[in-house]
C-alpha cells in the first residue's frame, strides 16, 4: 500500500535554530498538508498545498513557517527561529482532490526544541 | 463553528464489550466524517468514514452512526479487544478552499484483557 514517508523521525534542535521537515507524499496525490500534534493534544491543521501554492493555512501557520515543493516528489515544512512551543509531532499528509477523499498521514516527525 | 467536540476524553472497556465514542459538529458545510485510530508514536490511520447521506456504516467490528439533524456522529467498536487500545479521533471535512480535516480532541481507549 502506498504511504506518506517523513524524515527525520525525531529531531532535537536549539531554540532559535531553523528546522526543515521533509515528506514524500503518495505519488498520485495532488493535495498536501502539514498537521501538528502537541503531546497529548489533538491533531491541528497547519497548511494545505495544491498546485504549487498554499491553498489554506491556519492561524498557527505564521511567518515563522513556510512550505515548499522543491521537486516533483518532496514536500517540506521549514520552521525558522524555533521556539520551545514548537515542540510537537508534525505530520505530513496527502490526498487526492475532491471531498471525501481520505487524507493519508505519515508516521510523523517528532520535533523537540530545547 | 469549525470545532468538532469529542467525548469522552478517556474510556475503559472490558474485553468483548462495546466502546462508544461521540462527536458533535456545528458547521453544516461539513460533508465527510472520518474516524482515525492512532497508536503511540504513530500517525493517525483511517478506520472508517461516513457521508451525511447515510445514517450508519459498518465495517467489521466498527460502526459509525450519523445523526444529521442533531449534527452528531459516533463510533461503536463491537467486541472490543486489547489490540483496539489506542487514541481515536473523529474528524470532519468540507470544502473551504481545501479539504482539510478538523479533528476532535481524541478519546484514549483502553480495553482490559
Amino acid at each position: 500500500e502506498p504511504e506518506v514517508t517523513q524524515t527525520p523521525s525525531h529531531q532535537v534542535t536549539q531554540m532559535g535554530q531553523e528546522v526543515i521537515l521533509r515528506c514524500v507524499p503518495i505519488s498520485n496525490h495532488l493535495y498536501f498538508y502539514w498537521y501538528r500534534q502537541i503531546l497529548g493534544q489533538k491533531v491541528e491543521f497547519l497548511v494545505s498545498f495544491y498546485n504549487n501554492e498554499i491553498s489554506e493555512k491556519s492561524e498557527i501557520f505564521d511567518d515563522q513557517f513556510s512550505v515548499e515543493r522543491p521537486d516533483g516528489s518532496n514536500f517540506t515544512l521549514k520552521i525558522r527561529s524555533t521556539k520551545l512551543e514548537d515542540s510537537a509531532m508534525y505530520f505530513c499528509a496527502s490526498s487526492e482532490p475532491g471531498s471525501g477523499n481520505t487524507i493519508y498521514f505519515g508516521e510523523g516527525s517528532w520535533l523537540t526544541v530545547v | 463553528q469549525q470545532q468538532v467536540k469529542q467525548s469522552p476524553q478517556s474510556l475503559i472497556v472490558q474485553k468483548g464489550g462495546i466502546s462508544i465514542i461521540n462527536c458533535a459538529y456545528e458547521n453544516t458545510a461539513f460533508d465527510y466524517f472520518p474516524w482515525y485510530q492512532q497508536f503511540p508514536g504513530k500517525g493517525p490511520a483511517l478506520l472508517i468514514a461516513i457521508r451525511p447521506d447515510v445514517s450508519e456504516k459498518k465495517e467489521g467490528r466498527f460502526t459509525i452512526s450519523f445523526n444529521k439533524s442533531a449534527k452528531q456522529f459516533s463510533l461503536h467498536i463491537m467486541d472490543s479487544q486489547p489490540g483496539d487500545s489506542a487514541t481515536y479521533f473523529c474528524a470532519a471535512s468540507g470544502y473551504s478552499g481545501t479539504y482539510k480535516y478538523i479533528f476532535g480532541t481524541g478519546t484514549r481507549l483502553k480495553v482490559l484483557a
